[in-house]
């Protein structure tokens, strides 16, 4: 079946440094893929997303391109503040049973101190 | 801000218990889905409702959890009875779809924090 894999984390980063969270699919065809970022005590929240390959997602100073090639969908951000700090998922679509499902990875917790 | 909204936010009951969780997806959508978060087993789908009919509930143990939309206003996950291992965060999201495969946003509610004694 259809699944995602995300980097283990904390990743913990000091303001400014530069932020990348990998994430490797596996489906069949080519799904929609998208990031969504969960705050604490909160629900997720749709950060990006990206529909076809080579398409870039951007919201927020956060960046994804949908690498049909080697399947994935990395996200990236030049400069992090404490903020940034959350837990984020990488998902992608999956057409099933007549609607389209949300699959998500594990999730990557992101921890920025100043 | 249109919102999700999920109630209770908390709650704490032994096993045994019934246990009814609510949710109020954003007007004018016609799709909600129910998820359970926990620490091992990340984010699982257990059931999604289109137009308030329940199209997929494969993801939740049928024989003591149900959901229902009895009003396109309100959305409810029912455990019972409830066990220790249901222990987990559920979150309702809704959304809005416009044709068959279409893919809507997902909009989370806050999710309501389930602990079983």
């Amino acid at each position: 079946g259809n699944s995602v894999t995300q980097m283990e984390g904390p990743v913990t980063l000091s303001e400014e440094a530069f932020l990348t969270i990998n994430c490797t699919y596996t489906a069949t065809g080519y799904p929609s893929l998208f990031w969504y970022v969960q705050y604490p005590g909160e629900g997720l929240q749709l950060l990006l997303k990206a529909t076809k390959a080579d398409d870039k997602g951007s919201n927020k100073g956060f960046e994804a391109t949908y690498r049909k090639e080697t399947t994935s969908f990395h996200l990236e951000k030049g400069s992090v503040q404490v903020s940034d700090s959350a837990v984020y998922f990488c998902a992608l679509s999956e057409f099933s049973g007549g609607y389209n499902k949300l699959i998500f990875g594990a999730g990557t917790r992101l921890a920025v101190h100043p | 801000d249109a919102r999700v909204t999920q109630t209770p936010r908390h709650k704490v009951t032994e096993m045994g218990q019934e246990v009814t969780m609510r949710c109020q997806p954003i007007l004018g959508h016609n799709t909600v889905f129910w998820y359970r978060q926990t620490m091992m087993q990340g984010l699982e789908l257990l059931a999604y409702f289109r137009n308030r009919a329940p199209l997929d509930d494969s993801g939740m143990p049928k024989d003591r959890f149900s959901a229902e939309m009895p009003d396109a206003t309100l959305a409810t996950l029912k455990i019972q009875p409830s066990e220790p291992r249901d222990s987990a965060v559920y979150f309702c999201a809704s959304g809005l779809v416009r044709g068959p495969g279409g893919n809507e946003k997902l909009f989370f509610g806050s999710g309501t924090q389930l602990s079983v004694l």
